[in-house]
């Protein structure tokens, strides 16, 4: 099993759906959990970071983790064109928090 | 203002060309690491470093060198580059390895 597995997409929603992103990972003493965003040709932009079982919010975007499925997800609310882009999940693992990414999702929102 | 700052920010260059693409951050931050991008393959960890004179190698090593004699600089090294590290390299750093990291705007290195 690849260590970071994400929806491999692309994934497309109208302006103003949530859109749901979701990553499962196979290591399960990971410590930490993030969310990047990252435009064509730019470099990745943090967007959440998660540390414990439940939910975070912040603004549109929510993450969700779930250790015990070894899961976690994120939700953009009100979807905007302007979060079109491809959103990578990544996570720590090991003595050295080795960071280790998914190879990430293309959302496009369609106005 | 923080930030990670790589140079060059593109590059072409020649096979066997030594060459060196420096990066810096003005946050203090104790951790710091190599990453190139390639299509189909993502984000893959070359060399991080935990705090000065100590670095490690991550999933790509091989062909590349790095050293971290100061805390803000980790440069990269290709002593002897070949076409097959034709990509897009981004250097992060963050104030503990189990902290978010913070990216670079990245360099594209064509080695023809």
């Amino acid at each position: 099993q690849k260590e970071v597995e994400q929806n491999s997409g692309p994934l497309s929603v109208p302006e103003g759906a949530i859109a749901s992103l979701n990553c499962t990972y196979s290591d399960r003493v990971s410590q930490s959990f993030f969310w990047y965003r990252q435009y064509s040709g730019k470099s990745p932009e943090l967007i959440m970071s998660i540390y414990s079982n439940g939910d975070k919010e912040d603004g549109r975007f929510t993450a969700q983790l779930n250790k015990a499925s070894q899961y976690v997800s994120l939700l953009i609310r009100d979807s905007q064109p302007s979060d079109s882009a491809t959103y990578l999940c990544a996570l720590t693992t090991g003595s050295n928090y080795k960071l280790t990414f998914g190879k990430g999702t293309l959302l496009t929102v369609n106005p | 203002e923080a930030q990670v700052t790589q140079n060059p920010r593109y590059l072409i260059t020649v096979t066997g060309k030594k060459l060196t693409v420096t990066c810096s951050q003005n946050m203090n931050h104790e951790y710091m690491s190599w990453y190139r991008q390639d299509p189909g393959l993502g984000l893959r960890q070359i060399y991080y470093s935990m705090n000065v004179e100590v670095t490690d190698k991550g999933d790509v090593p091989e062909g590349y060198k790095v050293s971290r004699k100061e805390k803000r600089n980790f440069p990269l090294i290709l002593e002897s580059p070949s076409p097959n590290q034709t990509s897009l390299y981004f250097c992060a750093s963050s104030s503990g390895g189990w902290q978010p990291q913070h990216f670079g705007d990245g360099t594209r290195l064509s080695i023809l």
